[in-house]
């Protein structure tokens, strides 16, 4: 069964910084695509990050609205996701869901972990 | 960028059908996805590639995709199906855009 947790969500200042896992089981990190999704409170949903597979080259991409601040990684010894976050700002306040990618033709979610919730505030 | 547009909120009696719409220039030629998110739930993949629906899907959840509209229609609308539901193109060109739609309160009467 296919499942992803993640953690490292918590109240953190503005301009500080987080780290959040995701720790996957039922599959593996290295040879599937993963992404970064975020939901500010009472709003829709918004794509933050992405990263290929191991096959693929393990390329990275960020939304405009991270990029610079927000890094995604993974370490596939411990099967798990990261999102680095460095200088954050109160709009980044939002429920941060890790969900794996299709390897179909196309490209979209099948799986998504239940999120962490992270409050950027002085 | 691009943008996709849905209504802010639907609502229907159960039993009947709910059509939810997604606009986007020409968004005809590309695959839409929808997730269905109820309260402090993570979204769920009902419809993907436009019309495809994953395994344990309901054959009540079906989808469209033509012009500039993508549709998601719901038929027999039951009470569980209440929720937020989301449309999503993803452009993996250069620079892996990704665009959801702003999401549609989808209430049964």
């Amino acid at each position: 069964e296919v499942q992803l947790v993640e953690a490292g969500g918590g109240l953190v200042q503005p301009g500080g910084s987080l780290r959040l896992s995701c720790a996957a089981s039922g599959f593996t990190v290295s040879t599937n695509y993963m992404s970064w999704v975020r939901q500010a409170p009472g709003k829709g949903l918004e794509w933050v990050s992405f990263i290929y597979n191991d096959y693929s080259g393990g390329s990275t991409y960020h939304a405009d609205s991270v990029r610079g601040r927000f890094t995604i990684s993974r370490d596939n010894s411990k099967n798990t996701l990261y999102l680095e976050m460095d200088s954050l700002r109160t709009e980044d306040t939002a429920t941060y869901y890790c969900a794996r990618v299709s390897r179909g033709g196309t490209y979209y979610f099948d799986y998504w972990g239940q999120g962490t919730l992270v409050t950027v505030s002085s | 960028s691009y943008v996709l547009t849905q209504p802010p909120s639907v609502s229907v009696a159960p039993g009947q059908t709910a059509r939810i719409t997604c606009g986007g220039n020409n968004i005809g030629g590309k695959s839409v996805h929808w997730y269905q998110q109820k309260p402090g739930q993570a979204p769920v993949l009902v419809v993907c590639d436009d019309w495809e629906r994953p395994s344990g899907i309901p054959e009540r959840f079906s989808g469209s995709n033509s012009g500039n509209t993508a549709t998601l229609t719901i038929s027999r609308v039951e009470a569980g199906d209440e929720a937020d539901y989301y449309c999503h193109v993803w452009d993996s060109g250069s620079d892996h855009r990704c665009v959801f739609g702003g999401g549609t309160k989808l209430t049964v009467l």
